[in-house]
């Protein structure tokens, strides 16, 4: 079966830079899998940051950033500031109809 | 605006089926490409259930697809999810989603419900 990874926690300073990555157990992440990256908060819904790879949702700040690093799926946050202190999720679309999350990860702020 | 809300018992006794309902309004649900369901159980992550496509195709995760029904009422503006044989371990929070854009990603999505699993 088919598994997403992704760091489960990550930390930057206020103003810096992080990328946060989204790789397959077995292969290579392209854009085929119209990655998706979700932020979350406690107790909301998720929150699209970037669909197909690399485009921002309407709303969505421009330090947010979506890519193709290597092999996986990359997601930048340039000039962190507090309240980018979630959980992020991103998600792969198998061919076979299937998505599949990743696990998460914890991004800390401080 | 475009609002989507869950709807179903909160409680399922152990294997039971689970029953909820997406309402959907301020928008055509027959102009949407698919229709989702995503489940949170507390404190972990998100899983992807299943979608339903405009066409009537419907893709579920492999590891609940014995035992899970998405269907679209499009005459309602509802879609809907049936888990059968439920164990505490189906425990979580039910998220509604939809697709609104064709790539593949939900842009709009219900405010999730608590369905707890016990007797």
């Amino acid at each position: 079966q088919t598994v997403v990874t992704q760091e489960p926690s990550f930390s930057v300073s206020p103003g810096g830079t992080v990328t946060l990555t989204c790789g397959l157990s077995s292969g290579s992440v392209s854009t085929t899998y119209y990655p998706t990256w979700y932020q979350q908060t406690p107790g909301q819904a998720p929150r699209t940051l970037i669909y197909s790879t690399n485009t921002r949702s309407s709303g969505v700040p421009d330090r947010f950033s979506g890519s193709i690093l290597g092999n996986k799926a990359a997601l930048t946050i340039t000039g962190a500031q507090a309240d980018d202190e979630s959980d992020y999720y991103c998600v792969l679309h198998m061919g076979s109809g299937i998505s599949v999350f990743g696990g998460g990860t914890k991004l800390t702020v401080l | 605006q475009v609002q989507l809300q869950e709807s179903g018992p909160g409680l399922v006794k152990p294997s039971e089926t689970l029953s909820l309902t997406c309402t959907v309004s301020g928008y055509s649900i027959s102009s949407g490409y698919y229709w989702g369901w995503i489940r949170q159980p507390p404190g972990k992550g998100l899983e992807w259930i299943g979608s339903i496509y405009h066409s009537g195709s419907a893709y579920y995760n492999p590891s609940l697809k014995s035992r899970v029904t998405i269907s679209v009422d499009t005459s309602k503006n509802q879609f809907s999810l049936k888990l059968s044989s439920v164990t505490a371990a189906d425990t979580a929070v039910y998220y509604c989603a939809e697709d609104s854009s064709g790539y593949y990603y939900f842009d709009y999505w219900g405010q999730g419900t608590l369905v707890t699993v016990s007797s």
